[in-house]
C-alpha cells in the first residue's frame, strides 16, 4: 500500500499570511503514461464532508479560490495557500488517486494565529 | 446539483449487521464509479470500498475485506454497503463518494461529491 505522510500535524498563520502542507507518498504517484501524478488536496472543514481542492497535484476544482495552489512531483508535494483568509480553518487532507487502495494523509488542521 | 444522501448508520453491537444507502441525484448515477469511505471519530479519513459504474468490479481495503459488501441499483439510483460482523473499530461516519471521471475513464480514482454523512457506532 501507498503510505501518505502530511506535515504538519497543524499550524496556526495569520490572516493574510502562507500557509504551507506537505505530503508526502511511499512511492511515485507519477503515472508515466501521461506525466501526471495522482495526487488529490481536500478541505474539510468543521462538521462538513470533505471537498475536492485539487488534483492531478497542481489542477484546481472547478470553483475553488486561486490563493489554493498545489505543486509537486513524483513522492513530494506541497499545498500552499497564499493569503490566508478566515473560512479557510479546516483539516487539509491529501489522498493518491494512483492505486487501490487509495490512501489518505493524517491531515494537516489549519488555524488562524 | 450533484447530491449525495446516505442513510442506515445507527447503534449496533459487536458482531451485528447494518446496511448503509447512498441516494444519487442530479447525475447519471450509472455512469460513475463510487465508493464509500469512513471517518472514526476525530481521526482522519479511511477508504473503505469502492464499485465500477456498472457494478462489474469492486475493491475492498484489508480491514473490511471478507465483511462489507458494496452495490449498486442504478436503476433506483442507490449505492449500498452492507457491513457484517461489525466491531468497535468499524464505528465512524460513512460517506459515500463520486469518483470524478466518466466511467473511470482515464483519471484514477479521486472524488468530487461527498455526502454528508451517516454514523455507524458499534458498541455493547
Amino acid at each position: 500500500d501507498i503510505v501518505m505522510t502530511q506535515s504538519p500535524d497543524s499550524l496556526a498563520v495569520s490572516l493574510g499570511e502562507r500557509a504551507t502542507i506537505k505530503c508526502k507518498s511511499s512511492q511515485s504517484v507519477l503515472y508515466s503514461s501521461n506525466n501526471k501524478n495522482y495526487l488529490a488536496w481536500y478541505q474539510q472543514r468543521p462538521g462538513q464532508p470533505p471537498k475536492l481542492l485539487i488534483y492531478w497535484a497542481s489542477t484546481r476544482e472547478s470553483g475553488v479560490p486561486d490563493r489554493f495552489s498545489g505543486s509537486g512531483s513524483g513522492t513530494d508535494f506541497t499545498l500552499t495557500i497564499s493569503s490566508l483568509q478566515a473560512e479557510d480553518v479546516a483539516v487539509y487532507y491529501c489522498q493518491q488517486h494512483y492505486t487501490t487502495p487509495l490512501t489518505f494523509g493524517g491531515g494537516t488542521k489549519v488555524e488562524i494565529k | 446539483q450533484v447530491h449525495l444522501e446516505e442513510s442506515g448508520g445507527g447503534v449496533v453491537q459487536p458482531g451485528g449487521s447494518l446496511r448503509l444507502s447512498c441516494a444519487a441525484s442530479g447525475f447519471t448515477s450509472s455512469n460513475y464509479d463510487m465508493h464509500w469511505v469512513r471517518q472514526a471519530p476525530g481521526k482522519g479519513l479511511e477508504w473503505v470500498t469502492f464499485i465500477r459504474y456498472d457494478g462489474s468490479y469492486e475493491y475492498y481495503a484489508d480491514s473490511v475485506k471478507g465483511r462489507f459488501t458494496i452495490s449498486r441499483d442504478n436503476s433506483k439510483n442507490t449505492l449500498y454497503l452492507q457491513m457484517n460482523s461489525l466491531r468497535p473499530e468499524d464505528t465512524a461516519v460513512y460517506y459515500c463518494a463520486k469518483e470524478a471521471f466518466f466511467r473511470g475513464e482515464g483519471g484514477g480514482h479521486y472524488f468530487d461529491c461527498w455526502g454528508q454523512g451517516t454514523l455507524v457506532t458499534v458498541s455493547s
